[in-house]
């Protein structure tokens, strides 16, 4: 069956360090969002991808970048963690019809971050 | 910009009763609407979608949702509520007006149900 996974599920890392959380589909999906879920604030969306080689900064994209080199993987890499950056981070896809992003969005498990 | 609401933080309903979850939408286009649920510690799943037609849409786990244009509302609700229909709730909208935008979320409603 086709899936979407992250990793690490969960990850402490101490402030200023790069931090590199992985997700990969194999739904064949073009399209792949990351989102940060925060007490309060819901779901706000980080960077998502439309394709590979596009990229797109969301809501809350300060101090986070991803690349997508291909349709599978979109990692999301902090380059120096700060405290406010601990989260639970998730990653979604979806696909397009007749190019229109349906909007549907699968889910991965989630990745837990604290930063000390 | 669009934006949804969910202006409950928290729901409580005895096992049985019906449950509303409260969403409302702002879009400068139409809509496409949709309602996910999380479980603890487990990603989003997709519960349903309004696009377009019927104003009533039904989805998975025996839950309905009800778009309203006149009142930009889009509550989700379920006849008869089962202590494990106990999670997180989201609403979240796309603005058909401005292009391939991504879903924007609500802040999410806690559905608490009591046996």
């Amino acid at each position: 069956d086709a899936e979407i996974t992250q990793s690490p599920r969960h990850k402490i890392t101490e402030t200023g360090r790069q931090v590199t959380l992985a997700c990969h589909q194999t739904w064949n999906h073009n399209n792949m969002f990351w989102y940060r879920q925060d007490l309060g604030h819901g779901l706000r969306l980080i960077h998502y991808s439309y394709g590979v080689q596009d990229t797109n900064k969301g809501e809350v994209s300060d101090g986070y970048s991803v690349s997508r080199s291909n349709t599978e993987d979109l990692p999301l890499t902090l380059e120096s963690a700060a405290s406010s950056q601990t989260s639970v981070y998730f990653c979604a896809s979806s696909e397009s019809v007749a190019g229109v992003v349906t909007g549907e969005l699968f889910f991965g498990e989630g990745s837990r971050l604290t930063v000390l | 910009a669009q934006s949804v609401a969910q202006p409950e933080d928290q729901v409580n309903v005895a096992e049985g009763n019906p449950l509303t979850v409260k969403c409302t939408y702002s879009v400068s286009g139409n809509p496409y609407l949709f309602w996910y649920v999380q479980y603890p510690n487990r990603g989003l799943q997709f519960l349903l979608k309004y696009i377009t037609g019927d104003n009533l849409v039904k989805g998975s786990y025996g839950f309905e949702a009800e778009f309203n244009k006149s009142q930009t509302s889009f509550h989700l609700k379920k006849p008869s509520a089962l202590v494990s229909d106990s999670a997180l709730y989201f609403c979240a909208v796309r603005d058909m007006a401005v292009g391939n935008t991504p879903l924007v979320f609500g802040k999410g409603t806690r559905l608490s149900v009591i046996a």
